[in-house]
């Protein structure tokens, strides 16, 4: 089973400023995802993220706004850039290849941004 | 677009009583499963049932599926106070391995 952490765990941040957003796997995984979950909602899929290649966007997300680095297959970085209130929210990395096999998936404990 | 909706939206139990969550989807899938999540942390997978499986059992889960009417249902037996968490079921199709999660059910399990 991967071992999955991000950083921070938490911040405040001032509207229009950025954070980048840290999530590291104990082992290399192919596919890692990045997720949304706005106050008592639902995990929104904002992007996935493959060693080697450009991130892959949903529908309603942007680079510019969510830039994602990928350098090697055991971490992953998400910027949320220019931020405002309406990115408060938790967002969560994910890897897959949960207990049950490739469909499932393993996610880090969350990083819970409130922007004032 | 969300694939779930789950109802109820929340629940509110006796520690000991059965737990019922439904779930909903909209395209076809290859598989369905549910999530835990305590207190707005990272969610932990509890089962997944693939389209082809009509029920499925591990511990005091029990999911079934059914393709027809695109639902499924998720039973907590014999509940704790452990237990109480939100739950999401994740829509998983193709092979890109995304997942596309329902609302969730809000469950409390009352000692």
């Amino acid at each position: 089973s991967a071992v999955i952490s991000q950083k921070p765990s938490r911040d405040i941040c001032q509207r229009g400023t950025s954070l980048t957003i840290q999530c590291q796997v104990d082992s290399q995984v192919t596919m890692m995802f990045w997720y949304r979950q706005q106050p008592g909602q639902s995990l929104t899929l904002i992007a996935t993220a493959n060693q080697g290649s450009e991130a892959t966007y949903e529908s309603g997300f942007v680079i510019d706004k969510f830039p994602i680095s990928r350098p090697n297959l055991t971490f992953s970085t998400l910027t949320v850039s220019n931020m405002s209130p309406e990115d408060s929210s938790i967002y969560l990395c994910s890897v897959q290849g949960g207990r049950i096999g490739q469909e499932t998936q393993y996610f880090g404990p969350g990083t819970r941004l409130l922007v004032l | 677009s969300q694939q779930g909706e789950e109802d109820p939206q929340a629940l509110s139990i006796q520690e000991g009583e059965n737990a019922t969550m439904n779930c909903s989807y909209k395209t076809s899938i290859n598989n369905l499963q549910w999530y835990r999540q305590n207190s707005g942390r990272g969610l932990v997978h509890l089962i997944l049932i693939r389209s082809n499986e009509r029920e499925k059992h591990s511990g005091r889960l029990r999911v079934t599926l059914d393709t027809s009417k695109k639902s499924s249902s998720l039973l907590i037996t014999a509940s704790r106070a452990a237990d109480t968490a939100s739950y999401f079921c994740a829509a998983g199709g193709g092979s890109n391995y995304k997942l596309t999660f329902g609302k969730g059910t809000l469950l409390t399990v009352n000692p």
